[in-house]
This record gives C-alpha cells, sequence and structure tokens, in this order.
C-alpha cells in the first residue's frame, strides 16, 4: 500500500464546477500536509499548507481529518487556468527530510 | 529572484556514460534534494542534505551520489547509468525549521533518458 493515496483521475470538469479531491495517508505519525500543483512537464508548486482547522485561499479550501487520515481538497468555480495535476504531501515526523508525494491528481476543466 | 536552476534541461545519454546534474539554489537555503518522478509513482527521494558536507539517502538512492561542498550547490551524479534511470529528474531546496524542512522550492526539472 502507498503511503499516500490519491485518485490519479482525470476529473474533466466544465468551467464553474466545484470539484473535491481526497488524499489518504497511512502514516498516523504524519504531521504536516500540503497541497502543490504540478502543471505539465513543470516544477511542482506550493498551492497550500492544511492545517488542523483547514483552511480557505480564494477558490481553494484544503480539509484535514486526522481521525480518517485523509486530506481533501475543494476547488470552487472552476477556471480554465485550474487544469494541472495536484500533489497531496504528507511530512511525517521522526526525520527532517521525510516529505511523502502523492502520485497526483489530474484535473482538466473544459469550457 | 529566488530561484533553484538544474542543468542540464534535457539530457540523452548511453548505458554506463557518467553525466552529473548541477543543480545551484540562491535562497541561502540549508536544506537540498534530489526527487525523480516516474508517471503513477508521485516524486520519490533520492538523496537529500541538511548543510554543507551533510547527505543522506532517501528512498531510492541505488545508481545516483551526491556532494554537498557549498552551500549553493547539490550536484547528482549518475556514475555508470542505466536505462532504468530513465526519469524526470527535480532538485529542490527549503529552510530548515524546528519541524523539519518545509515549503520546498524545486527547479524546473531534468528530463533524462538513457539508451
Amino acid at each position: 500500500r502507498k503511503e499516500v493515496e490519491q485518485d490519479p483521475g482525470p476529473f474533466n470538469v466544465p468551467e464553474g464546477a466545484t470539484v473535491a479531491f481526497n488524499c489518504t495517508y497511512s502514516n498516523s505519525a504524519s504531521q504536516s500536509f500540503f497541497w502543490y500543483r504540478q502543471d505539465c512537464r513543470k516544477e511542482p508548486k506550493l498551492l497550500m499548507s492544511v492545517y488542523s482547522s483547514g483552511n480557505e485561499d480564494g477558490r481553494f479550501t484544503a480539509q484535514l481529518n486526522r481521525a480518517s487520515q485523509y486530506i481533501s481538497l475543494l476547488i470552487r468555480d472552476s477556471k480554465l487556468s485550474d487544469s494541472a495535476t495536484y500533489l497531496c504531501v504528507v511530512r511525517v515526523s521522526g526525520g527532517y527530510n521525510k516529505l511523502i508525494f502523492g502520485a497526483g491528481t489530474r484535473l482538466a476543466v473544459h469550457p | 529572484e529566488a530561484q533553484v536552476t538544474q542543468n542540464p534541461r534535457y539530457l540523452i545519454t548511453v548505458t554506463g556514460k557518467k553525466l552529473t546534474v548541477t543543480c545551484s539554489q540562491n535562497m541561502n537555503h540549508e536544506y537540498m534534494s534530489w526527487y525523480r518522478q516516474d508517471p503513477g509513482l508521485g516524486l520519490r527521494q533520492i538523496y537529500y542534505s541538511m548543510n554543507v558536507e551533510v547527505t543522506d539517502k532517501g528512498d531510492v538512492p541505488e545508481g545516483y551520489k551526491v556532494s554537498r561542498k557549498e552551500k549553493r550547490n547539490f550536484p547528482l551524479i549518475l556514475e555508470s547509468p542505466s536505462p532504468n534511470q530513465t526519469s524526470l529528474y527535480f532538485c529542490a531546496s527549503s529552510e530548515i525549521w524546528a519541524s523539519g524542512a518545509n515549503v520546498l522550492t524545486f527547479g524546473a526539472g531534468s528530463r533524462l533518458t538513457v539508451l
């Protein structure tokens, strides 16, 4: 079983739609959580950190459920420019280096 | 501009021909790391470094070497490349917080093909 699992998609949605991605992690010692965005053939870039209380940044909302060990990302009012792959990233305690990446969920927003 | 610079961006080579992928950052970050990205597998860590002369293995270190002689540079060395090292490679850096390496800044990637 992968340490961080994501539905690979693709999620094909029309502009204006609301779309949600889930990510599950297996290590209960995970302490920090992030969503990164990766455009085709480009480097990943931080989209947002995920806090225990949940957090929002414009059209993007991230939630954390420690009991069930999953993280979610909600995108409202999808734009064409949101088309990308979204990577779930988990930092596991006990090592400075241990950032575990999910394989990513691909989103395609169409007109 | 704060950035991580990798070179070369694209490389086709043959089995056994030693190569080095350079990585340089201008943000004075202590932490640097190399990842490879393969379809369906996500980014997997090859090696990382907490500071000058401090390096350690990640999850997939076999066939790779690194060095950290200066804070800004963290080259990845493939002594004898093999076709299973064909991949997209990313270098990344970050500050180190008390909780560990924080938000990563990635280089643009190096696409390596080994024939």
